[in-house]
């Protein structure tokens, strides 16, 4: 079975900082897709940034960049000059390529401070 | 273009009620997935449609657990009869199968509380 874990379940960054999270996952598939997701406390799921695993190309979005290292079945996030707005839980979360299983599996998240 | 739909926003229950959770999503999405949020489990997945049909209903913690989707419209989630245990924010969301990386668009949430 497929599982995705965030081994921090708190962090803190200062503002204009850069921070990295923390994603393994479990896998027996070679194709699949990875993504982090943001969750502020208005409880929405936004995503904020997305990799094919057959891509080797890190993924980026603006302040937001990932390191994918398919070996090592690793994918952290990182977030250059960080901001207030940026305060929120980080879900990662993975999904099988192809076929029927549709559904993303989430690691238990990483909570994000950022500080003035 | 208006985003997933879910009512209510917040409910509170006593123990042994009924409860209603409702879905509207995105339209032209093809696929609906229930999932819901804990301190202690984090987010997990109830169940999942395709093309209004339920694929996968392993997370449905138990019997007094039931989807439906009748339409691609919308979708409900019940809980009968309630149990304080059932408090959570209970999560939709869509996406269209085929397209993309597949990521899954979701509402806002719907917090219960079972008293």
């Amino acid at each position: 079975a497929q599982t995705v874990t965030q081994s921090q379940p708190e962090m803190s960054v200062q503002e204009a900082e850069t921070v990295t999270l923390s994603c393994t996952y479990d896998t027996s598939e070679s194709d699949y897709y990875l993504f982090w997701y943001k969750q502020p406390p208005s409880r929405q799921m936004i995503l904020v940034i997305r990799q094919e695993a057959y891509k080797q190309q890190n993924a980026t979005e603006n302040r937001f960049s990932v390191n994918f290292q398919k070996a090592a079945k690793s994918f952290s996030l990182k977030i250059s000059d960080s901001q207030l707005g940026d305060a929120a839980m980080y879900f990662c979360a993975y999904r099988v390529y192809g076929g029927s299983q549709g559904n993303l599996i989430f690691g238990k998240g990483t909570k994000l401070s950022v500080k003035p | 273009d208006a985003g997933v739909i879910q009512s209510p926003r917040h409910e509170v229950t006593e123990m042994g009620q009924e409860v209603t959770l409702r879905c509207k999503p995105i339209s032209g999405h093809n696929s609906l997935f229930w999932y819901r949020q804990t301190m202690m489990r984090g987010l997990e997945l109830l169940i999942y449609f395709n093309n209004n049909v339920p694929i996968d209903d392993s997370g449905m913690p138990e019997d007094r657990f039931s989807a439906k989707m009748p339409n691609a419209s919308f979708s409900t989630l019940k809980i009968q009869p309630s149990e304080p245990r059932d408090s959570a924010v209970y999560f939709c969301a869509s996406r269209r199968t085929g397209v993309g990386t597949g990521e899954l668009f979701f509402g806002e949430g719907s917090r219960l509380t079972v008293l």
